[in-house]
C-alpha cells in the first residue's frame, strides 16, 4: 500500500514552460519535504512544510515554488524549468523530527 | 562546516560481508539514519543510529561512533537484490532536516 505517492512518475515538459508536481501522503505525518536528486549525487532538499509552516532553503532558486493546501498535499511548481532542471524529484514525509523520511516513488522530469 | 564522506563504489561477492563507512563532520549531531537507493527509485530507510554501538536488524547492521564522527552499515549473506547505493544521512539538531552524503554504490557479483 502505497503511503506517499507521487504523480506522475515521469513528466516531460518543454524549456521555459511551467510544470507541476504533486504529492500525497495517507500517513497524516506533520512535515513534507521536497527534494531535487541528479544522477549520482545526494538529494538535495529545495523545501520543507511542518504543518503549514513553509521553510525554503537559503540556495533553493526562486523559479521553485511550493504549496500545501492541506495535510494530505504537496505540490511543486517549476515557474521556468530550464535544461538544468532535469532531475529525479523527490517527495517525503516525516511525523516528527526523531522519525525517518518516507520517500514517495519520486517523478523524473525531463526538459525539451 | 557540513560534510558526509562516503565510498562512491564498492564491490562484493554473493553470499559475502561488505561494510559500507560514513564519516561525518557536522556543527551538531541528532541521529544518523541510513538508506538504500535502488536505481531510479527512491530511498527507503534502513536504519537509524543516535546513541553509540550497533544496531541490528536481520541482515543488516548499522555502527555508531560519535567521538569518531563514523558509522558503517554491515551487510551480510549479501544477495543479488542488495546492488544499490546506500546513503548515509546525518540530522545535526532537532530540526527536520537531514544532511546526505553523495551514497555508495554497492555491486554484488556471482
Amino acid at each position: 500500500d502505497a503511503m506517499v505517492i507521487q504523480n506522475p512518475r515521469y513528466q516531460v515538459t518543454q524549456f521555459g514552460k511551467p510544470v507541476t508536481l504533486s504529492c500525497s501522503q495517507t500517513l497524516n505525518h506533520n512535515v513534507m519535504y521536497w527534494y531535487q536528486q541528479k544522477s549520482s549525487q545526494a538529494p538535495k532538499l529545495l523545501f520543507h512544510y511542518y504543518d503549514k509552516d513553509f521553510n525554503n532553503e537559503a540556495d533553493t532558486p526562486d523559479n521553485f515554488q511550493s504549496r500545501r493546501p492541506n495535510t494530505s498535499f504537496c505540490f511543486l511548481d517549476i515557474r521556468s524549468p530550464g535544461l538544468g532542471d532535469a532531475a529525479m524529484y523527490l517527495c517525503a514525509t516525516a511525523g516528527n523530527s526523531n522519525q525517518p523520511q518516507h520517500f514517495g516513488d519520486g517523478t523524473r522530469l525531463s526538459i525539451l | 562546516g557540513q560534510n558526509i564522506d562516503q565510498p562512491t563504489e564498492m564491490t562484493a561477492t554473493e553470499g559475502a560481508i561488505v561494510q559500507i563507512n560514513c564519516t561525518y563532520q557536522t556543527s551538531g549531531f541528532n541521529g544518523l539514519f541510513w538508506y538504500q537507493q535502488h536505481a531510479g527509485e527512491a530511498p527507503t530507510f534502513l536504519s537509524y543510529n543516535v546513541l553509540d554501538g550497533l544496531e541490528e536488524k536481520g541482515r543488516f547492521s548499522s555502527f555508531l561512533s560519535r567521538s569518531k564522527g563514523y558509522s558503517y552499515l554491515l551487510l551480510k549473506e549479501l544477495q543479488m537484490k542488495d546492488s544499490a547505493s546506500y546513503l548515509c544521512a546525518v540530522r545535526e539538531d532537532s530540526n527536520y532536516q537531514l544532511i546526505w552524503g553523495a551514497g555508495t554504490k554497492l555491486i554484488i557479483k556471482p
